[in-house]
Order: structure tokens, then C-alpha cells, then sequence
């Protein structure tokens, strides 16, 4: 069973430079998400998608991009990194009802230098 | 600021005691999940509560969900190591489209 994927695990970039975090969930989940967990914040969520075709922006979206094409794939886009990116983060999905699992990848710690 | 407020932020007890650690909010959720974190990991589910009042028991692990829906709190009984890791709340908005998640408590049981 491999659930939500995220590649790649580690990454470091340069200030300026533009990425694209993977996210792939084989569980045919409507919901998908991504968070930013830095130390003392918990976990502050960057932007979801309620199903293919639709996003929208959660609490931190500046600076960050997102497209659902498939039910599958949720990337998150980096535009111009910047250091205070500099983060682990999360890809989560979890079926589109009420009170449901949240099922969450391994993350990707990024560090922008 | 953080929708939910954990307590206490960091936690280091012996094996053996109890602990309990609070989240609470100024709003209202639909539910309120608990996740349990180990380094290097996702979070992972522990309980889902729905009912104000509602208690759930795991194990040693006691959650309850306030009355008015916007706290919740975790007790913990005879803390072992294995219960060492990173704590989060998280409420989900009654449109179902939004998880907030509480700044997390960092539990370190010492043998």
C-alpha cells in the first residue's frame, strides 16, 4: 500500500530558484492538501483541493502554487524561493466527507539558502 | 496566531506519572482530531471526536471534546517511553474543506 507519496525527501535551494514538490496518493481521495511545519507552529496549511480542478488558498499561500489535473497528483510550485521557505512539508488526502483520516506523506525538508 | 492553541508546548516527564495536554480555540469545529508524530514521519491518527462532551479512551489514552465543540484535551495514564513523540489537535471546519492544526506538544518520557 503506498498511500501519499512525496518526492523528493531533502532539497536545497538556492535563493530565487524555482521548484516543484510532488505529491501522489493512490487511495482515490478527494481531498488533498499541503502543510508547512516549522518548529513551535505545528502544522499551517499552504493550499488544498477539494477535488480535480479545484484549489484553493489556506492560511500561508504566498509564494506558492498549485494545480490539480488528476485526482492523483497534487504538486506545490515554488516560484522564487526565498529562506524563509525553508521548511518541512507535508502532502495530505483524505476522502471528502465529514470527519474523516487525514493521511499524510513522509515530507520533504526543504532548505533555501 | 495559531486557530488552535496547544499546551504545553514541551513536556518531559518519568515513566510512570500522568500528563494531560489541552487544545483550545476560540472557534467551533465540526470535529476534532488527534495526531501523533514521530520524528522524520507524517502524523498519524489517534482519535476522532464529534460530540460535545464526547470522551474516547485508547488504551491508556483518554481524549475528550469540549461541550461547546472548541477544546479538546488529552490525558495520558502511567506515561511509558513509547508515548514519546510530537502531539498536534487538529479541527475541521463544518464545510469540511479546512483542517487547522494546534502548534503541537512535544512529550519526552524518560525511563
Amino acid at each position: 500500500n503506498a498511500g501519499v507519496t512525496q518526492t523528493p525527501k531533502f532539497q536545497v535551494l538556492k535563493t530565487g530558484q524555482s521548484m516543484t514538490l510532488q505529491c501522489a496518493q493512490d487511495m482515490n481521495h478527494e481531498y488533498m492538501s499541503w502543510y508547512r511545519q516549522d518548529p513551535g507552529m505545528g502544522l499551517r496549511l499552504i493550499h488544498y483541493s477539494v477535488g480535480a480542478g479545484i484549489t484553493d488558498q489556506g492560511e500561508v499561500p504566498n509564494g506558492y502554487n498549485v494545480s490539480r489535473s488528476t485526482t492523483e497528483d497534487f504538486p506545490l510550485r515554488l516560484l522564487s524561493a526565498a529562506p524563509s521557505q525553508t521548511s518541512v512539508y507535508f502532502c495530505a488526502s483524505r476522502p471528502f466527507t465529514e470527519n474523516t483520516e487525514a493521511f499524510f506523506g513522509q515530507g520533504t525538508r526543504l532548505t533555501v539558502v | 496566531t495559531q486557530l488552535l492553541e496547544q499546551s504545553p508546548q514541551f513536556l518531559s516527564i518519568q515513566e510512570g506519572e500522568n500528563l494531560t495536554v489541552y487544545c483550545n480555540s476560540s472557534s467551533v469545529f465540526s470535529s476534532l482530531q488527534w495526531y501523533r508524530q514521530e520524528p522524520g514521519e507524517g502524523p498519524v491518527l489517534l482519535v476522532t471526536v464529534v460530540t460535545g462532551g464526547e470522551v474516547k479512551k485508547l488504551k491508556r489514552l483518554t481524549f475528550q471534546f469540549g461541550d461547546a465543540r472548541k477544546d479538546s484535551s488529552l490525558h495520558i495514564t502511567a506515561a511509558q517511553p513509547g508515548d514519546t513523540g510530537l502531539y498536534l489537535c487538529a479541527g475541521l471546519e463544518y464545510n469540511f474543506n479546512k483542517f487547522y492544526f494546534g502548534s503541537g506538544t512535544k512529550l519526552n518520557v524518560k525511563p
